[in-house]
This record gives C-alpha cells, sequence and structure tokens, in this order.
C-alpha cells in the first residue's frame, strides 16, 4: 500500500528565506507526482507536476525535484513572500494494476512565512 | 485554465437529513471525477471514482449506500450524503480529469463544500 509522508508538518521562516518541504512515499510505482498548495477552507491548487522520468520541474520561485528510487521528492522555495503561507500538499498518482487513475495524498506541510 | 465548481461552498444540515453537492466541470468535458472528503488538519482522502455513465468505484471502507454518487454527464457529478450524522461533517473536495487530448494526467478540483451535520 502506497503511503505518502511530508516533513515538517508545520514550518514558520521569516519572509525572504528559502526552503525545503519533503515528501517520501513507499512504492516507487508512480506515474507521477505533484505538489499542490491548499489555502485555508479553499481546494487545491496545482503548482508543479513531476513525470516518473523526470528529475525536475520548475515554476518561478518553485523547483520540485524527484528521485523515484528513494522515494524522495523536494519543493524548494525561493525568496519566500508572506503569500506563500498555505498547506502544501504532494501526492503521487500510481502506475500499478487498474489503478493509474489514483492520486495518493500526503499529509500536508503547513507553512507560515512571517513579514 | 480549467475550472471546476462546487455547490454548495457550505451547508448545515440536521442529523438524518440527506445532502446533494454538486460538482461541475465548467469549461471541459471531464470523463472521470474523483471525490475526497478531508478532515481538519489531515490530508484528502479518496472516496470514489466515477465515468461518465456508469457506476462508480468506491475506495475501501466507503459506504456506497450513503454516500451516493451520480456521474450523469461530461460536466456533471454530484454525491449525496444519505441519513447524515455529525461523524460526516467534513471538507468535501471534487475533482474532475480533463478529456483534452494529451492532458489525460491533469486532475483539475474544485474550491471544496464544508458540511456540517449538526
Amino acid at each position: 500500500k502506497q503511503e505518502v509522508t511530508q516533513i515538517p508538518a508545520a514550518l514558520s521562516v521569516p519572509e525572504g528565506e528559502n526552503l525545503v518541504l519533503n515528501c517520501s512515499f513507499t512504492d516507487s510505482a508512480i506515474y507521477n507526482l505533484q505538489w499542490f498548495r491548499q489555502d485555508p477552507g479553499k481546494g487545491l491548487t496545482s503548482l508543479l507536476l513531476i513525470q516518473s522520468s523526470q528529475r525536475e520541474q520548475t515554476s518561478g520561485r518553485l523547483n520540485a525535484s524527484l528521485d523515484k528510487s528513494s522515494g524522495r521528492s523536494t519543493l524548494y522555495i525561493a525568496a519566500s513572500q508572506p503569500g506563500d503561507s498555505a498547506t502544501y500538499l504532494c501526492a503521487v498518482r500510481l502506475r500499478y494494476g487498474g489503478a493509474t487513475n489514483k492520486l495518493i495524498f500526503g499529509t500536508g506541510t503547513l507553512l507560515a512565512v512571517q513579514p | 485554465g480549467a475550472v471546476v465548481s462546487q455547490h454548495p461552498s457550505w451547508v448545515i444540515c440536521k442529523s438524518g437529513t440527506s445532502v446533494k453537492i454538486e460538482c461541475r466541470s465548467l469549461d471541459f468535458q471531464a470523463t472521470t471525477m474523483f471525490w475526497y472528503r478531508q478532515f481538519p488538519k489531515q490530508s484528502l482522502m479518496l472516496m470514489a471514482t466515477s465515468n461518465e455513465g456508469s457506476k462508480a468505484t468506491y475506495e475501501q471502507g466507503v459506504e456506497k449506500d450513503k454516500f451516493l454518487i451520480n456521474h450523469a454527464s461530461l460536466t456533471l457529478s454530484t454525491l449525496t450524503v444519505t441519513s447524515a450524522h455529525p461523524e460526516d461533517s467534513s471538507f468535501y473536495i471534487c475533482s474532475a480529469r480533463s478529456r483534452l487530448a494529451g492532458n489525460t494526467d491533469t486532475q483539475y478540483f474544485g474550491p471544496g463544500t464544508r458540511l456540517t451535520v449538526l
């Protein structure tokens, strides 16, 4: 059974700092991995999607890496801003069996960027 | 970009009543829709997957007779929580997979519906 874990569960940093969020998964047979942002009481916004054959993806101040063999992904946020404050979720899409549709979500990291 | 809407955004109901939540893909056709629930400070848990015109596939532990899912068209799926109880209070989020060619991996998420059962 695929399990996705995110560390830390919560993080508070001063504005301007660079930070790294971690995601680990137990089964490396994934189709892709996605990072989402969720604001309080809201739905999800997709940030980055990394295919299983890729090593990283970048969008603006965000960079996500994927090491499938070790079951890890990181989300790097450069020059953090108060507007980055949110919960960040990683999710893996399964590859095997008939379950290629499923996204398995991690436990989330609650980020607070202090002005 | 593709937009998914949910209605209502929040609902409060009495225990024992049924509540219907709608999920619509506004500017694309969704062959597959997903329903998730999220408890406070927890992650999203997949409840069921539905394909247009066919019965939904429920995840283990999710009661199909309690959480009725209908995917009647390529732009609309509904989740009905029957005989709701306080433990059903949660944040329900739907997601739709685009039918666009070359875009089969992308799921678009709705804004969620907050259900509170008194």
